[in-house]
């Protein structure tokens, strides 16, 4: 049963602390994405990457956010500092084909609450 | 700017009858377009996709429309039951690049 895998769940920290949230992408799929969903936004696309490599991280805060793939099985999102405004669910989503063109499949998502 | 717009927050639809989600977009550039539904504490989950050569994509009850002309697309349910009672996105793409831009979802009730 391929999925997406996202942890942790649910993070409570906060402001100014550095948060982490880890993603492993479905085996075999070149694309991660990594979205953040909130209730004026929706879902917002923050990076993604093809084939390890960063495509697009146009809608990251640059000073604050950090996107990597250390290898295909795992994506990384820091936050350092973090701020109450980051408060939002995290999705990581991977696609196969050419960057992800396809439908994508998205993790379970990372509820971040910053205090 | 918002590149693609769901203008309805929500929408409460009784059971068996036809519910219609509405999409419009800005971009004429896109040319892939997607819905997603997604349950309470779970990720979004791929429904049902349209490319841009085409009018209409059926799946079992979900049919989803596009008029290129007026930017806009809808998914219909037919039947609709209450395990349809969902957020769904839209969502469209442009050729290059392919990364999804999503509207802000629409919050649909189907009561029994």
């Amino acid at each position: 049963d391929a999925r997406v895998t996202q942890t942790p769940r649910d993070k409570v920290t906060e402001m100014g602390q550095e948060v982490t949230m880890r993603c492993q992408p479905i085996l075999g799929h070149n694309t991660v994405f990594w979205y953040r969903q909130t209730m004026m936004q929706g879902l917002e696309l923050l990076a993604y990457f093809r084939n390890r490599a960063p495509l697009d991280d146009s809608g990251m805060p640059k000073d604050r956010f950090s996107a990597e793939m250390p290898d295909a099985t795992l994506a990384t999102l820091k936050i350092q500092p973090s701020e109450p405004r980051d408060s939002a669910v995290y999705f990581c989503a991977s696609g196969a084909g050419l960057a992800g063109y396809n439908e994508q499949f998205f993790g379970p998502g990372t509820r971040l609450t910053v205090l | 700017d918002q590149q693609v717009k769901q203008n309805s927050p929500s929408l409460s639809v009784q059971e068996g009858r036809i519910s219609i989600l509405n999409c419009d977009y800005t971009n004429s550039m896109f040319d892939y377009f997607l819905w997603y539904k997604k349950y309470p504490a779970e990720g979004p989950t791929f429904l049902i996709s349209i490319s841009s050569i085409k009018d209409k994509n059926e799946d079992g009850r979900f049919t989803v429309f596009l008029n290129k002309s007026a930017k806009h697309l809808s998914l219909h349910i037919v039947p609709s039951q209450p395990g349809d009672s969902a957020v769904y996105f839209c969502a469209a793409s442009a050729f290059q690049g392919g990364k999804l831009i999503f509207g802000q979802g629409t919050e649909l009730s189907v009561k029994p």
